[in-house]
């Protein structure tokens, strides 16, 4: 069984579109993260949500919007697509960071706007 | 604000040899300091972690000690494979935050 799982893998679309990636874990974590890592392979934190309620927004444009319908997804919408918004996107879930718990990532969506 | 900084790569090897990694942090108080690999098509899958100073954590022949003192988290391998090819991320967690600060990932090259 896949802990955490993202749908799609793969998504081409042209600007302009709105698309979602969604993400569920099987963990009984609960806290859930988006995170971005670009064509040079820097990750960085987009959001996470504890319990439903968002904890962590790292100064990403409006048009990105996560939803947490319950502790086990976390989905991410985004709007208007860009070209700049290129690249793969990571879930990851953990029990809490604190005190060094590990994190469970997903196998990412590689998002490619034409 | 919190950061880590790796040394740049691409590092390409040979089989056997032995491999560092380095990795410096900024960060206040005492972090939680992590390797992360990601090997090719896949996600991201927690490699070791050491929590406090002078902790040294090891997996599957990979050592890294946390150094409070030079603020670094080196990563080690005695003699690599084929199958150690992958992209390497040092990460640190600071006390009481709940994300996780990635350096900027070295890619690994272990030729035959």
């Amino acid at each position: 069984d896949t802990a955490v799982s993202q749908t799609p893998k793969y998504l081409v679309t042209q600007m302009g579109n709105d698309k979602s990636i969604k993400c569920e874990q099987n963990l009984g974590h609960d806290t859930m993260y988006w995170y971005k890592q670009d064509s040079k392979k820097f990750l960085k934190i987009m959001f996470s949500y504890n319990n439903k309620e968002l904890i962590i927004n790292e100064t990403v444009p409006n048009r990105f919007s996560p939803k947490s319908p319950d502790k086990a997804h976390l989905n991410l919408h985004i709007n208007s697509l860009e070209l700049g918004d290129s690249a793969v996107y990571f879930c990851a879930s953990s029990q809490d960071l604190i005190g060094g718990t590990e994190a469970f990532f997903g196998q990412g969506t590689r998002l490619t706007v034409v | 604000g919190d950061s880590v900084t790796q040394m740049e790569g691409p590092v390409t090897l040979s089989e056997e040899a032995f491999l560092t990694i380095n990795c410096t942090y900024t960060a206040t108080g005492y972090p939680s300091l992590f390797w992360y690999v990601q090997y090719p098509g896949e996600g991201l899958q927690l490699l070791l972690k050491a929590t406090k100073a002078d902790d040294k954590g090891s997996n599957k022949g990979f050592e890294a000690t946390y150094r409070k003192e030079t603020t670094s988290f080196h990563l080690e391998k005695g003699s690599v494979q084929v199958s150690d090819s992958a992209v390497y991320f040092c990460a640190l967690v600071r006390q009481g935050a709940q994300k996780l600060v990635f350096g900027q990932g070295t890619r690994l090259t272990i030729n035959p």
